[in-house]
């Protein structure tokens, strides 16, 4: 069974442009989440989908920040415009169920986004 | 709000020698705790978990924590560690009503361990 997969695994961009980066959860998955660690921070929540629906979006920093899930299926996280503070590791994360107990949450590998 | 400490940022251990990485976390109830690990070039794995029960943990490859409710601790422990085992560690903590979303996993700034030949 494949893991979480993230694309591109690592970006170099100039602030101003635009990226998106993109998430395969692993089949099956009905819960998506996205997380953030800037370097030498927390990993931090951003976004939770459940299918298709943002369940939670409490996390995100600002209107530049934009997730879809299209079809319940992979999601992409797009940064529109990229400032020097977005740079950091974008993890994609998917679990089967919502809550904690009896469940396991699968993180990818990262994105590594860097904004010069 | 719940939060986590993971004092060390970078560990450095000679190999074959025991380690402990330390967490204390900051929750009101009684909370979930977790142990995660990032190798080079790879996803952020589970390590271990404590949900209830018996307050020493086995996870994968080896490692253990110990839950300790007087001291809002969860430590991880290794008896020998590999050179494999270089790696960062989260420690994260979660309420035992939450899911995944911003009410769940609150990590820790990770901690580098270094292995020493």
């Amino acid at each position: 069974e494949a893991g979480v997969t993230q694309f591109p695994s690592h970006s170099v961009i100039e602030k101003g442009q635009t990226v998106t980066l993109r998430c395969d959860p692993i089949s099956g998955h009905d819960n998506l989440y996205w997380y953030r660690r800037v370097m030498g921070k927390e990993i931090k929540f951003l976004l939770h989908f459940v299918k298709e629906s943002k369940q939670d979006e409490s996390g995100m920093p600002n209107n530049r920040f934009l997730a879809e899930r299209t079809g319940g299926t992979y999601s992409t996280l797009k940064v529109q415009p990229a400032e020097l503070e977005d740079s950091g590791v974008y993890f994609c994360a998917s679990s089967r169920l919502q809550r904690l107990s009896g469940n396991t949450i699968y993180f990818g590998e990262g994105s590594w986004l860097t904004v010069v | 709000a719940q939060s986590v400490t993971q004092p060390d940022i970078h560990i450095t251990v000679s190999e074959g020698a025991s380690l402990e990485l330390r967490c204390n976390y900051s929750y009101g109830a009684t909370p979930y705790l977790f142990w995660y690990v990032q190798s080079p070039g790879q996803g952020l794995q589970l390590l271990l978990k404590y949900f209830s029960g018996d307050t020493l943990v086995q996870g994968i490859k080896g490692f253990e924590a110990e839950f300790k409710r007087s001291q809002s601790s969860f430590n991880l422990r290794k008896p020998s560690v590999h050179w494999s085992d270089a790696a960062e560690y989260f420690c994260a903590v979660a309420s035992q009503y939450s899911g995944g979303g911003a009410d769940g996993l609150t990590f820790g700034k990770g901690t580098h361990l270094i292995i020493q030949p």
